[in-house]
């Protein structure tokens, strides 16, 4: 079964702190993992779009990684803002179909 | 372009009313997705329909729940009869085509009392 595991569930930092988070999944055969911010209130807003090739990829102060290999894939930010404060769901792509799995998501408050 | 428009914004209805939720995709856009997310389950894909037809249904809940979309511009997500386990955000979603990326409406929130 498809199935996308985020981590960890909720994470509090401070303003201008890194953080990382954490994707796994077991999904076949794969196609795209994608990164989404939704803020409260809103429909999701896509972030990045990953493919098997790719390692790394930047969107301002975001960068996701993947590692096909180990079927994990980790969102960075860097210098958080308040307005970074949203939930980060990872979603996986699967087949010819494309067909989606997604994880529940991981909130996240910046404190000032 | 004002992106992928649902509405009502929000909705609160009886058990056993009939429920419509609309959405207007993006102009030039070939799919469009209908999901529900609540905090139990999170982001669930309905249906979704690529030029107009309807190809996976198979996360549509139970005979309850019906879609369509009558043109590229207009679908409809239809609840009869509603029951309280409905409650959750819909949202819809249209892309360029299944494997780019989506672009999601603001939802509709429902309520069944």
């Amino acid at each position: 079964k498809n199935q996308v595991e985020q981590s960890p569930q909720s994470l509090i930092i401070l303003e201008g702190k890194n953080c990382t988070l954490q994707c796994n999944y077991t999904v076949s055969p794969f196609s795209n993992l994608r990164w989404y911010k939704q803020d409260t209130g809103r429909g999701p807003v896509s972030l990045t779009i990953m493919t098997f090739s790719e390692n790394t990829k930047s969107n301002g102060r975001y960068t996701a990684t993947l590692d096909a290999d180990t079927k994990q894939s980790s969102l960075h930010i860097t210098a958080s803002q308040l307005s970074d404060s949203a939930s980060y769901i990872c979603v996986v792509s699967a087949g010819a179909n494309s067909k989606l799995t997604f994880g529940k998501g991981i909130t996240l408050s910046v404190r000032p | 372009d004002a992106g992928v428009i649902q509405s009502p914004r929000h909705e609160v209805t009886e058990m056993g009313q009939e429920v419509t939720l609309r959405c207007k995709p993006i102009s030039g856009h070939n799919s469009l997705f209908w999901y529900r997310q609540t905090m139990m389950r999170g982001l669930e894909l309905l249906i979704y329909f690529n030029n107009n037809v309807p190809i996976d249904d198979s996360g549509m809940p139970e005979d309850r729940f019906s879609a369509k979309m009558p043109n590229a511009s207009f679908s409809t997500l239809k609840i009869q009869p509603s029951e309280p386990r409905d409650s959750a955000v819909y949202f819809c979603a249209s892309s360029l085509a299944l494997s780019y990326g989506y672009t999601f409406g603001s939802g509709t929130r429902l309520t069944v009392v």
